[in-house]
C-alpha cells in the first residue's frame, strides 16, 4: 500500500528564518511527486511535479527536491504570505491506477 | 477558482436526507474527481470519473454515488447523509490521468450533517 507521511505537522516561523519541511513515501515505482499549497477556505493550489531522484523545481522562494525515499519542500526567507498548508501527493507507477495519494500535510506560519 | 466552479459553497442538511453536490468545469478536461477533506486524514477520494459516463470507486466510496452526463458537470450524491459524511468536498479536473501539471481543485463545499 502507497503510503506519504508529511512532517511536521505544523511548523511556525519568524520572517526570514528559512526551513525545510518533508515528505517521505512508501511506493512501488513512483510515477510523480506532487506540491500543493492550500490557504484556509480554498482548495490545494499546485506548485510542483518531481519525477526523479536528484530532480529540483524552484518558484519564488520555494524550492522542492526529490530523493528515493523523500522530497522536501525548503522554504528561503519566508514572508507572512506564505503561510499556508502545504500538501504532498504521490503516484504510482504501477497498477492500474494513477490517484495520486495525499499526505495529510504540513501547516506553517510565518509570522512578521 | 478559474475554470472550476463548486455549488453550493456551504450546506447543512439534516439525517437521512438526500445530498447532491455539484462541480462544473469550463476546461473539457477528461478527468474528475471528488474527494473529501477531513482534519487528521488528509484528502481521501470518493469517486472520479474518466469521461463522461465513465466513473470508478475510490477508498471512501460507500454512502456516495456519481453521475458524468456532460463534460462538463459532475455530480456527487449523498444517499442518505449521516454526521459522519460532515466534511469539506473537493472537486478536481485534470487533462491527463498521469500528466504533469497536477489537478486543479475547486474552492469545495463545506457540508454539515446534522
Amino acid at each position: 500500500e502507497d503510503q506519504v507521511t508529511q512532517s511536521p505537522e505544523a511548523l511556525r516561523l519568524q520572517e526570514g528564518e528559512s526551513s525545510s519541511l518533508n515528505c517521505s513515501y512508501t511506493v512501488s515505482g513512483l510515477r510523480g511527486l506532487f506540491w500543493y499549497r492550500q490557504d484556509p477556505g480554498k482548495g490545494p493550489e499546485f506548485l510542483f511535479t518531481l519525477y526523479s531522484a536528484g530532480e529540483e523545481k524552484e518558484k519564488e522562494r520555494l524550492k522542492a527536491t526529490l530523493t528515493k525515499k523523500e522530497s522536501f519542500l525548503h522554504i528561503t526567507a519566508p514572508k507572512p504570505e506564505d503561510s499556508a498548508t502545504y500538501l504532498c501527493a504521490v503516484q504510482a507507477a504501477s497498477g492500474g491506477s494513477y490517484i495520486p495519494t495525499f499526505g495529510r500535510g504540513t501547516s506553517l506560519i510565518v509570522h512578521p | 477558482d478559474a475554470g472550476i466552479t463548486q455549488s453550493p459553497r456551504h450546506k447543512v442538511t439534516e439525517t437521512g436526507t438526500p445530498v447532491t453536490l455539484r462541480c462544473h468545469q469550463t476546461e473539457n478536461h477528461r478527468y474528475m474527481y471528488w474527494y473529501r477533506q477531513d482534519p487528521g486524514h488528509g484528502l481521501r477520494l470518493i469517486h472520479y470519473s474518466y469521461g463522461v459516463k465513465d466513473t470508478d470507486k475510490g477508498e471512501v466510496s460507500d454512502g456516495y454515488s456519481v453521475s458524468r452526463s456532460k463534460t462538463e458537470d459532475f455530480l456527487l450524491t449523498l444517499e442518505s447523509a449521516t454526521s459522519s459524511q460532515t466534511s469539506v468536498y473537493f472537486c478536481a479536473i485534470s487533462d491527463s490521468d498521469r500528466g504533469p501539471s497536477g489537478y486543479t481543485f475547486g474552492s469545495g463545499t463545506r457540508l454539515t450533517v446534522v
